[in-house]
């Protein structure tokens, strides 16, 4: 069972436009990690978020952990091909040291 | 090695066959995870060892289902009697402290099994 939902399922757009991937649970969670996996590859580590509220930037992507740290959001700027890609999102409680994913957005970006 | 490996990167299999994956961590790295992903669906938790000790094996779907990790180092996921539902991408990643909450996970590319 999945304990975070991720939304939408599939998304393609055209390279330039932005997007935004939405990661939602009813658990809290200590803290929450973005990945990124492409066709057989294992997901690489984008960014860490451990604070509630926090936001963080790495070039054009912007990572948010909500408030009550059950929710966070992927924006991405100006999409390039090269942002093409399965998107998971994945929690860990305060004292669970496995991971739990959702089950992905993939994200299509059309030259 | 740079990064995890696994082997063998695909396995076709019967129903009812023993199967064994082997998945040789970063070296250094004291926490080791299995995951199983399913098509269109994201990784799902099987156990994790800390060290040579399975931490948290809750994962691990039935008895069918056993990993070990002998000397702290490479670990292998081992099936008996595969059944066709067991056929997915097994994914292991291993991470320099443990704990995923504050550490990163570096996965391997997975091992494709498919059970006819």
């Amino acid at each position: 069972t999945q304990l975070l939902e991720q939304s939408p399922q599939f998304l393609s757009i055209q390279e330039g436009e932005n997007l935004t991937v939405y990661c939602n649970s009813s658990s809290v969670f200590s803290s929450l990690q973005w990945y990124r996996q492409e066709p057989g590859e294992g997901p690489v580590l984008l960014v860490t978020v451990v604070t509630g509220g926090e936001v963080k930037k790495l070039k054009r992507l912007t990572f948010q952990f909500g408030d009550a740290r059950k929710d966070s959001s992927l924006h991405i700027t100006a999409a390039q091909p090269g942002d093409t890609g399965l998107y998971l999102c994945a929690g860990a409680g305060s004292n669970d040291y496995k991971l739990s994913f959702g089950a992905g957005t993939t994200v299509t970006v059309r030259a | 090695g740079a990064g995890v490996s696994q082997t063998p990167s695909n396995k076709v299999t019967e129903k009812g066959k023993y199967v064994e994956l082997r998945c040789d961590p970063i070296s250094g790295h004291t926490a080791l995870y299995w995951y199983r992903q399913s098509l269109g669906q994201g990784p799902e938790f099987l156990i994790y060892f800390q060290g040579t000790g399975a931490a948290d094996d809750s994962g691990l779907p039935n008895d069918r289902f056993f990993a070990v990790r002998p000397e702290g180092s490479v670990s292998t996921l081992k099936i008996q009697r595969t059944e066709r539902g067991d056929s997915a991408v097994y994914l292991c990643a291993s991470s320099l402290i443990g704990g995923p909450g504050t550490g990163e996970l570096f996965f391997g590319e997975g091992s494709r099994l498919t059970v006819l």
